[in-house]
């Protein structure tokens, strides 16, 4: 069974620094292309970061409103993938899941945690 | 950056109607690249049409996606009563447009 287990969540500043990880298992972590998706109360799933394989370049991709403060990174000995924030604003309160996908057979199966809380306030 | 715009915004219908709804995008992108989720409050978002038109594992027939080039479509042919909730479409992996809420009339 695939799990994927998101922490590091809570409340912090404005201006402040928080890091979500993620641990995967039951799936071939070096192959998954990881992402992080939040949605923040009462609005629309919002994609924030992607970051792909080291066999596909590792390369990374960021959402408009996240670059420059956010940085996603993986660690494939811990099948972790990590979101550093910083510099959060008010409006980077969400729940933020972590998720991937894969081919099983021909199709296509995502996961996706169960999401951690990123509250920013004073 | 790519925009998808979906319509309505909001989709009231009753269980057994067909709900169709329509995901724009601000370019032409590739069908492989455009996929439909659902979205139920309290639970993580669910896959059930990438590629356009291939149903995800274990999404039932009543689902159905369609479309080319910037716009797409997807068709809930009966509403069942697990259906209601909010859709997104989504492209190349990376931005969702706004979602489309289906609720009971």
């Amino acid at each position: 069974e695939v799990q994927l287990v998101e922490s590091g969540g809570g409340l912090v500043k404005p201006g402040g620094s928080l890091r979500l990880s993620c641990v995967a298992s039951g799936l071939p972590f070096t192959n998954a292309w990881m992402s992080w998706v939040r949605q923040a109360p009462g609005k629309g799933l919002e994609w924030v970061a992607r970051i792909r394989t080291e066999t596909d370049g590792g390369v990374i991709d960021y959402s408009a409103p996240v670059k420059g403060r956010f940085t996603i990174s993986r660690d494939d000995s811990e099948s972790t993938v990590f979101l550093q924030m910083s510099s959060l604003k008010p409006e980077d309160t969400a729940v933020y899941y972590c998720t991937t996908d894969e081919l099983v057979g021909v199709t296509r199966v995502d996961y996706w945690g169960q999401g951690t809380l990123v509250t920013v306030s004073s | 950056e790519i925009v998808l715009t979906q319509s309505p915004g909001t989709l009231s219908l009753s269980p057994g109607e067909r709900a169709t709804l329509s995901c724009r995008a601000s370019q032409s992108i590739r069908s492989n690249y455009l996929d439909w989720y659902q979205h139920k409050p309290g639970q993580a978002p669910r896959l059930l049409i990438y590629g356009a038109s291939s149903r995800a594992a274990g999404i039932p027939d009543r689902f159905s996606g369609s479309g080319s080039g910037a716009d797409f479509t997807l068709t809930i042919s009966r509403l069942e009563p697990e259906d209601f909730a909010v859709y997104y479409c989504r492209q190349s992996g990376l931005t969702f447009g706004q979602g489309t809420k289906v609720e009971i009339k």
